[in-house]
């Protein structure tokens, strides 16, 4: 158990629809990542919190948006929704919010499933 | 073309086997190297992280970086069930943000008892 707990497991949701995936990072992790991992895409970062502010963007829609609250736990918002949109959800945490290095560990949830139909 | 690529597999082996995992990569600013594990319906977790090049061993699993052939290596020696997931390679350049590393697609390891 990474201790990075993520909402819901499952979901099952229709073309144009809008949902909103819960990140509870690890206790005393400051950042949060997003990714989304697909068949046809493998793992793509999507963005990066850190201590409330939006710390880095990588290839997330104009669809979707984030936002981390303060107490630290996150949301990624996908709004209308299409079949590509399809995939497994990460929600990652780590204690520092710069750059790599071998004490910034990330920690990997076990992801939200979502399938648009 | 990807930035980082990875033998797709899927790989099977009989336990005990080496086990050799493979990613090439064409941005020769990466500096840093990592492989992760992923069991089905899971996260992935890191297995080991390197910085620039040369070889990082831990326990049964062993990495290499070979920085002017863009290639790096993941040795799993006496290979268990347990090892059956899938392994990505992943990796980043200096000033990166530490959750930006550009991943591989994976390889899929089975390992039969």
């Amino acid at each position: 158990d990474s201790g990075v707990t993520q909402t819901p497991k499952h979901l099952i949701t229709a073309t144009g629809q809008r949902v909103t995936l819960r990140c509870s990072p690890r206790s005393g992790d400051l950042s949060v990542y997003w990714y989304q991992q697909s068949l046809d895409q493998g793992l793509q970062f999507l963005i990066q919190y850190y201590n409330g502010e939006e710390r880095a963007k990588g290839n997330i829609l104009e669809r979707f948006s984030a936002q981390q609250f303060p107490d630290l736990h996150s949301e990624l918002n996908l709004s209308s929704l299409e079949l590509g949109d399809s995939a497994l959800y990460f929600c990652a945490s780590s204690v520092g919010g710069g750059r790599q290095s071998s004490g910034n560990t990330i920690y990997f949830g076990e992801g939200s499933w979502l399938t648009v139909v | 073309q990807k930035e980082v690529e990875q033998d797709p597999g899927p790989l099977s082996v009989p336990e005990g086997a080496i086990v050799s995992l493979n990613c090439t990569y064409s941005n020769s600013a990466f500096q840093y190297f990592m492989w992760y594990r992923q069991y089905s319906r899971k996260g992935p977790e890191l297995l080991m992280y390197t910085y620039s090049s040369g070889n990082k061993e831990d326990g049964r699993f062993t990495a290499q970086v070979d920085k002017s052939s863009k290639y790096i290596s993941l040795f799993i020696r006496d290979s268990q069930p347990s090892d059956s997931a899938t392994y990505l390679c992943a990796m980043s350049a200096p000033g990166t943000n530490a959750g930006k590393s550009t991943f591989g697609d994976g390889t899929t390891l089975t390992v039969k008892p």
